[in-house]
C-alpha cells in the first residue's frame, strides 16, 4: 500500500496569514500515460464529513474558494491556505488514488493562533 | 443535487453482523463508483472498499477483507455494506462516497455517516 505521511500534524495561524500543509507519498502518484498525479485534498469540520477541495494535485472544485490551492508532483505535495480565515478551522487530509487502496495521510488540524 | 443517505448502522456485539445501505440521487449512479470509508473515534480516516460503476471490480481495504462485503443495486441508486464478524476496532462512523470518475478517483460527495458500534 502507498503510505502517505502529512506534516506538520498541527499548525496554529493568525487569521489573513497563510497555512501550508505537506503530504508526502511512499511512491509516486504521477500517472505518466496522462501526467496527472492522482493526489487529492479534502476538508474536514467537525461533525461533518470530508469535503473534496482540490483533486489532480491542483485543481479546485467547484465552488472552493481560490485561496485554497494545490501543488507538487511524484511524491511530495502542499496544500496553501493563503488567507486563513475563521471558516477553514478544520481537519485536512491528503489522499492518493492512483492506487488501490486509496490510502489517507493521518490528517493536519488547522487552528486560529 | 447530490445527495447521499446511509442508513442501518446502531450497536452490535463482537461477533455479529449489520448490513449499512446508502441511498443515493442526484447524479447517474451507474456511471460512478461507490466507496465506503471509515472513521473510528477521535481518528483519521480510513477507506474500506469500493465497488466499481458496473458491479465487476470490488476491493477490500486487508483489515476487512473477508469479513465485509460491498454491493450495489443500479436499479435502486443504493450501494450496500455487508459486515459479518464485527469486531471492536470496527467501531466507526461509516461514510458512502461518491466517486467523480468509474471506480478509481476522488470522491466527490460524502454521506454525513452511518454510525457502528461494536460492544458487549
Amino acid at each position: 500500500d502507498i503510505v502517505m505521511t502529512q506534516s506538520p500534524d498541527s499548525l496554529a495561524v493568525s487569521l489573513g496569514e497563510r497555512a501550508t500543509i505537506n503530504c508526502k507519498s511512499s511512491q509516486s502518484v504521477l500517472y505518466r500515460s496522462d501526467n496527472e498525479n492522482y493526489l487529492a485534498w479534502y476538508q474536514q469540520k467537525p461533525g461533518q464529513p470530508p469535503k473534496l477541495l482540490i483533486y489532480w494535485a491542483s485543481t479546485r472544485e467547484y465552488g472552493v474558494p481560490d485561496r485554497f490551492s494545490g501543488s507538487g508532483s511524484g511524491t511530495d505535495f502542499t496544500l496553501t491556505i493563503s488567507r486563513l480565515q475563521a471558516e477553514d478551522v478544520a481537519v485536512y487530509y491528503c489522499q492518493q488514488y492512483y492506487d488501490t487502496p486509496g490510502t489517507f495521510g493521518q490528517g493536519t488540524k488547522v487552528e486560529i493562533k | 443535487q447530490v445527495q447521499l443517505l446511509e442508513s442501518g448502522g446502531g450497536v452490535v456485539q463482537p461477533g455479529g453482523s449489520l448490513r449499512l445501505s446508502c441511498a443515493a440521487s442526484g447524479f447517474s449512479f451507474n456511471n460512478h463508483g461507490m466507496h465506503w470509508v471509515r472513521q473510528a473515534p477521535g481518528k483519521g480516516l480510513e477507506w474500506v472498499a469500493v465497488i466499481s460503476y458496473d458491479v465487476r471490480n470490488t476491493y477490500y481495504a486487508d483489515s476487512v477483507k473477508g469479513r465485509f462485503t460491498i454491493s450495489r443495486d443500479n436499479s435502486e441508486n443504493t450501494v450496500f455494506l455487508q459486515m459479518n464478524s464485527l469486531r471492536a476496532e470496527d467501531t466507526a462512523v461509516y461514510y458512502c462516497a461518491k466517486d467523480k470518475r468509474k471506480y478509481h478517483g476522488e470522491f466527490d460527495y460524502w454521506g454525513q455517516g452511518a454510525p457502528v458500534t461494536v460492544s458487549s
